[in-house]
């Protein structure tokens, strides 16, 4: 059975601190990940989608890596900033039909 | 603009009553999805719908209920067997006919039993 893992829970860095976070899957079968933001009490915003035959995306500050052999994806945050304060989730697509998501990692972004 | 529009925001159901969440979508998406968010868990599956007419239970079909009679349309029914409701719950969409598919989110709608 897949199950995701992001690690840490939580994390609060100052203004300006590059960052990573860390999402863990079980089984490497998967067609696809994708990492997500979600603000407080708000639905979820795609940030980066990495299909399972690619080792990395890149949007802006983004940079996402996808090691299927090791069960690991990072979401690396450049430069960070108070805007980029949220909850952030990454899901992994297991078949037509099922997307298995994690519990998240809490950001926080001091000025 | 297109998008994935929920509705109400906010939901209060008395114990015993059944209440229903609306979920549209203008994206001309096949694929919809229901998902239940409750606090330091990952997002779970209730129901998913991949054509019109047709839908699937998912992780934790139980206590709900929907149907899809539009394209557009995806409404969660939560019944009154459902014994925990209470949580945040976010619908999705996504195009038809590719596993390498990104899903589009819903605002959510939080839902309180009182």
């Amino acid at each position: 059975k897949q199950e995701v893992t992001q690690i840490p829970a939580a994390l609060s860095v100052p203004e300006g601190e590059n960052l990573v976070l860390n999402c863990s899957f079980t089984d490497s079968a998967i067609y696809n990940l994708q990492w997500f933001r979600q603000d407080p009490g708000k639905g979820l915003t795609s940030l980066l989608l990495i299909q399972s035959s690619q080792r990395e995306q890149t949007s802006g500050r983004l940079n996402a890596s996808l090691d299927k052999s090791s069960g690991r994806s990072t979401l690396y945050i450049a430069a960070s900033q108070p805007g980029d304060s949220a909850t952030y989730l990454c899901a992994v697509k297991t078949s037509y039909d099922k997307v298995i998501f994690g519990p998240g990692t809490s950001l926080s972004v001091i000025p | 603009d297109g998008g994935i529009t929920q509705s109400p925001k906010y939901l209060f159901r008395k114990e015993g009553q059944n209440v229903t969440l609306s979920c549209e979508q203008n994206l001309n998406h096949d694929a919809m999805y229901w998902y239940r968010q409750d606090p330091g868990q990952g997002l779970r599956l209730i129901y998913y719908s991949q054509i019109v007419n047709d839908f699937q239970k998912g992780d934790i079909a139980e206590g709900y209920s929907v149907s899809r009679e539009k394209k557009e349309s995806f409404p969660l029914t939560v019944t009154s067997a459902q014994k925990n409701p209470t949580a945040f719950y976010l619908c999705a969409s996504s195009i038809q006919g590719g596993l390498n598919t990104e899903a589009f989110f819903g605002q959510g709608t939080r839902l309180t039993v009182v």
